[in-house]
């Protein structure tokens, strides 16, 4: 069964560092998403990617950002200088072209020291 | 715009027993809504998901929800817990068109 996929399973970065977190959508999927839940709380949306733009993304969503599909299967979100505060399980999500529902995948675990 | 309140953030069951996880939505249409669960250290799957085709929705492993407009309600149900069953429970519903909105989540606790 396809699955979306993340890399890697864990980051530890420091402070002020650029972190990359991938993920690799289902195949013939054309929305992409990224959320992320801060321990203890809930699921929260991030961004939305179709068509090669962002569609939609949430005030957290800031400049320190960005997000980009740089080959036919990526789909990767950038955080160009991490804080304390982005210290996060981070899940990418992928959809079909009825968006019916979203896939998950297991999640990138990113600590800020 | 859309929400989804999950009434329970913790809730405790004997393995055999039933399982009640409740979740109310707010909408001024009828929504697609939808189950995820989360096992320690996994990522999301999805349980089931109501999209307006039939108000009683069976999902995987033996779950299921129903769809009550009149309640504003899409309660998730088992008639049996079992140990493999305890994780976190969301309840999400897509706000416009391009995201989810995740309740708080219950956390589901099976006792032996």
């Amino acid at each position: 069964e396809p699955e979306v996929t993340q890399t890697p399973s864990h980051q530890v970065t420091q402070m002020g560092q650029e972190v990359i977190l991938r993920c690799v959508p289902i195949s013939n999927h054309l929305y992409f998403y990224w959320y992320r839940q801060i321990l203890g709380q809930k699921v929260e949306f991030l961004v939305s990617f179709y068509n090669n733009e962002i569609s939609e993304k949430s005030e957290i969503f800031d400049d320190q950002f960005s997000v980009e599909r740089p080959d036919g299967s990526n789909f990767t979100l950038k955080i160009r200088s991490t804080k304390l505060e982005d210290s996060a399980m981070y899940f990418c999500a992928s959809s079909g072209p009825f968006q019916v529902e979203q896939y998950f995948g297991p999640g990138t675990r990113l600590t800020v020291t | 715009a859309q929400s989804v309140t999950q009434l329970d953030s913790h809730v405790s069951v004997s393995e055999g027993t039933p399982v009640l996880l409740r979740c109310n939505y707010s909408s001024s249409y009828s929504p697609s809504l939808f189950w995820y669960v989360q096992h320690p250290n996994k990522g999301l799957q999805l349980l089931l998901k109501y999209t307006s085709a039939a108000t009683l929705v069976k999902g995987i492993n033996g779950f299921e929800a129903e769809f009550k407009k009149s309640e504003t309600s899409f309660h998730l149900t088992k008639p049996s817990a079992h140990m493999s069953d305890a994780a976190e429970y969301f309840c999400v519903a897509p706000s416009g068109t391009y995201k989810y909105i995740f309740g708080t989540g219950t956390r589901l606790k099976v006792l032996a």
